[in-house]
C-alpha cells in the first residue's frame, strides 16, 4: 500500500448524475493531485493542491469540480459528465509541488459514464 | 515544453531474460527523470529516479536506468525478467518549466508480457 486511498474503486453513473471520488492520503504531504488515465493515452493531469490551495487547472471542463477542504482530503465532484469522461482517474501526493520529491498514487477510480 | 517518447508500446520476454524498455525524453531544463510502474488494477508505484547526482540508477526489483544526456535518453533495463514484473511501465520527465512548481509529463506507457 503506498499510504492513499480512494473510493470508490469502480463507479458506474449516467449522464445526469452527481457523484464524488474521494481521495485520502496518510502520508503528512502538503501537494495532491487528480490525474485521469485514459486507454491508449498519457496520464493527464487535472489538478493540483498545495497546502489546500488550488496552484494548477490543466484546462479541465467545469464539470469536474475539485475541492480540498485539508491537507489529507481531495475531492473531485462529477456532474453530467459525458461518455468519453469514461476512465481512471488517480489521485496522488507528495511533499511538496515545489520539489522534485517522487508522487505516491492511489489505486485510482474506474469511472464509467453510460 | 518538455516531452517523453517511449518508444515500444508493447515489450515481450521469456521469464529469465533481459529486460530493455527505451525512453527518449526532451525538457528545456535540468529534468528529474523517474520510472513508474503500474500492476493491473493498481495505482502507480515508484521504480527509480535520477535527480543530476550518479547517472546510474538502481531502482527497486532489481531494475536500473541509465541517463544519457548526449543521446536524451533514460531507458530501464532488468539483467533477469520475473514472472512478476509483467505490468505497465512509465517513463515521465519532471521540470519546472517556467514556473514554481514541478510538472510530470508522463509517456503513453510499455506493456511488458513476461512468457514463461
Amino acid at each position: 500500500e503506498t499510504g492513499v486511498t480512494q473510493t470508490p474503486r469502480h463507479l458506474v453513473m449516467g449522464m445526469t448524475n452527481k457523484k464524488s471520488l474521494k481521495c485520502e492520503q496518510h502520508l503528512g504531504h502538503n501537494a495532491m493531485y487528480w490525474y485521469k488515465q485514459s486507454a491508449k493515452k498519457p496520464l493527464e493531469l487535472m489538478f493540483v493542491y498545495s497546502l489546500e490551495e488550488r496552484v494548477e487547472n490543466n484546462s479541465v471542463p467545469s464539470r469536474f469540480s475539485p475541492e480540498c477542504p485539508n491537507s489529507s482530503h481531495l475531492f473531485l465532484h462529477l456532474h453530467t459528465l459525458q461518455p468519453e469522461d469514461s476512465a481512471l482517474y488517480l489521485c496522488a501526493s507528495s511533499q511538496a509541488s515545489t520539489s522534485e520529491d517522487e508522487q505516491f498514487f492511489g489505486p485510482g477510480t474506474r469511472l464509467t459514464v453510460l | 515544453a518538455q516531452s517523453v517518447t517511449q518508444l515500444d508500446s508493447h515489450v515481450s520476454v521469456s521469464e529469465g531474460t533481459p529486460v530493455l524498455l527505451r525512453c527518449n525524453y526532451s525538457s528545456s531544463y535540468s529534468p528529474s527523470l523517474f520510472w513508474y510502474v503500474q500492476h493491473p488494477n493498481k495505482g502507480l508505484q515508484l521504480l527509480l529516479k535520477y535527480t543530476s547526482a550518479a547517472t546510474l540508477v538502481k531502482g527497486i526489483n532489481g531494475f536500473e536506468a541509465e541517463f544519457k544526456k548526449s543521446e536524451t535518453s533514460f531507458h530501464l533495463t532488468k539483467p533477469s525478467a520475473h514472472m512478476s514484473d509483467a505490468a505497465e511501465y512509465f517513463c515521465v520527465v519532471s521540470d519546472r518549466s517556467g514556473g514554481s512548481n514541478y510538472k510530470l509529463t508522463f509517456g503513453k506507457g510499455t506493456l511488458l508480457t513476461v512468457n514463461p
